[in-house]
């Protein structure tokens, strides 16, 4: 699975846009990219997944550049409820006889502050 | 409501004794996965299977040891042989030959060897 790259910590304004980059410039043709987020001493939670075209939920946006080498999570309206360890994960479709291995780096620490 | 159970939540252990962690999920998801993380740090695997009576070694198998009798549940145990097992445990289940390769966690367990 190909390396991501995450700065280690991010803040955002409460009821702002919070933009968490990816850096995944090795990853390949077959390669997702995932979004999870870790509240503290909580189990992570699946926010968002895209191949190459752009993806949007309930929770979030995740904008892929066109190379596929860098990705932008988005939450559009950040709340004090939104601060978590947020991970960035590229792995091979999990469908089949794939496991649903992920690898988790270190992810970025966003904090939401009022 | 469907969902993964971890308990005990909290363990207190003494250098020496094997101890084992519970994870039952009423998803009737295939495959099973336990991750370990430690202060500051993104999650490693230890175990995974995808059926019963099979498991693989993940990352970090060294010390642990699984088992998985039924499809609802996969438990861990730690035993005497692993050097440093204080940490947050988590468990996490997914469907197979889902595309989307969303994992479902538990909220965790956290054990201390005292």
């Amino acid at each position: 699975d190909a390396k991501t790259t995450q700065p280690p910590s991010m803040d955002c304004a409460e009821g702002r846009a919070a933009n968490l980059p990816c850096n995944h410039s090795t990853i390949s043709g077959n390669e997702y990219v995932y979004w999870y987020r870790q509240i503290h001493s909580q189990g992570p939670q699946y926010i968002i997944h895209g191949l190459k075209n752009n993806e949007t939920n309930e929770m979030a946006s995740l904008i892929i550049t066109e190379d596929r080498k860098s990705s932008t999570l988005i939450l559009p309206h950040a709340t004090l409820r939104d601060t978590a360890v947020y991970y960035c994960i590229v792995r091979a479709n999990a469908g089949g006889t794939s496991y649903g291995k992920l690898t988790f780096g270190q992810g970025t620490i966003l904090t939401v502050h009022p | 409501d469907g969902g993964i159970t971890q308990s005990p939540k909290y363990l207190f252990r003494k250098e020496g004794q094997n101890v084992t962690l519970s994870c039952e999920q009423n998803l009737n998801h295939d495959a099973m996965y336990w991750y370990r993380q430690d202060p500051g740090q993104g999650l490693r695997l230890i175990y995974y299977s995808q059926i019963v009576n099979d498991f693989q070694k993940g990352d970090i198998a060294e010390g642990y040891s699984v088992s998985r009798e039924k499809k609802e549940s996969f438990p861990l145990t730690v035993t005497s042989a692993q050097k440093n097992p204080t940490a947050f445990y988590l468990c996490a289940s997914s469907i197979v030959t889902d595309v989307t390769g969303e994992l479902f966690f538990g909220e965790g367990s956290r054990l201390t060897v005292l």
